[in-house]
C-alpha cells in the first residue's frame, strides 16, 4: 500500500512569489494535516483538513492557505513568499476520528 | 498551553548499549502521544503510538511508557545499532487531533 506523497520533492522561489505544495493521502485516510519544519524551530502545526473542510489551523498568517479536494489531496498555497518560509513542509493523513498521522517525505521550499 | 520538551537534545552512544530517551509535557489532559525517528533531511517515521489509557507499547527493540499523572514518556531502545542514528521526536496528541512536538532528541550511534 502506498504511504502518504508529496510534491515536488524541492521547490525554490524568489522572494514575493507564490508557492503550492501538494500531497496525496494514503488510500483510505481522510484527514491530511501540513506542518513546517524550519531550520532550528522544530515542527510547527500548519493546517488540518478533513473530508473537505478546514478543521483548524496553527498560529500563521493568512497567506498560507490550502485545501482539500474530494478524492483527499491536499495543496499548501503560500503567497508572498519571504526569506523566513523556506522550510521543510511535511503532510501527514490518518483515517477519520483516529490522530495517528503518517507522513510524507516533504517538500523542501527554498526562498531566495 | 501543551509544552513538550525532549531530553538530551543530543546523545552519543557506542554500539550494542541499551538507551532512553525522555520527553516530557505539561498538560497531562492528552489523547495519545507519538514517537517519530526523523532521517536528515527525510520526512518522519512513526515508530510508536500509545493512547491516553495505555501504559506502554512495544515494537521489536523499542517500548515506550506513559506516565499522564507525571506527563512523562520514555523511549527505551535496546541493543543499538549504527542504523538507529536519526532524531527522535515525540509527539502529543489532543482531542482537535493536533500535535504538539518536542524539539527532538539527535541519536548517534558509534559502530
Amino acid at each position: 500500500e502506498a504511504g502518504v506523497t508529496q510534491s515536488p520533492t524541492h521547490l525554490i522561489k524568489t522572494r514575493g512569489q507564490q508557492a503550492t505544495l501538494r500531497c496525496s493521502p494514503i488510500s483510505g485516510h481522510t484527514s491530511v494535516y501540513w506542518y513546517q519544519q524550519a531550520l532550528g524551530l522544530g515542527l510547527q502545526f500548519l493546517l488540518w483538513y478533513d473530508e473537505g473542510e478546514e478543521r483548524n489551523r496553527g498560529n500563521f498568517p493568512p497567506r498560507f492557505s490550502g485545501r482539500q479536494f474530494p478524492n483527499y489531496s491536499s495543496e499548501l498555497n503560500v503567497n508572498a513568499l519571504e526569506l523566513e518560509d523556506s522550510a521543510l513542509y511535511l503532510c501527514a493523513s490518518s483515517l477519520a476520528g483516529n490522530n495517528e498521522q503518517f507522513f510524507g517525505p516533504g517538500t523542501r521550499l527554498t526562498v531566495l | 498551553k501543551q509544552e513538550v520538551t525532549q531530553i538530551p537534545a543530543a546523545l552519543s552512544v557506542p554500539e550494542g548499549e541499551n538507551l532512553v530517551l525522555n520527553c516530557s509535557f505539561t498538560d497531562s489532559a492528552i489523547y495519545n502521544l507519538q514517537w517519530f525517528r526523523q532521517d536528515p533531511g527525510k520526512g518522519l517515521t512513526s515508530l510508536l503510538l500509545i493512547q491516553s489509557s495505555q501504559r506502554e507499547q512495544t515494537s521489536g527493540r523499542l517500548n515506550a511508557s506513559l506516565d499522564k499523572s507525571s506527563g512523562r514518556s520514555t523511549l527505551y531502545i535496546a541493543a543499538s545499532q549504527p542504523g538507529d542514528s536519526a532524531t527522535y521526536l515525540c509527539a502529543v496528541g489532543h482531542s482537535n487531533y493536533q500535535l504538539i512536538w518536542g524539539a527532538g532528541t539527535k541519536l548517534i550511534i558509534k559502530p
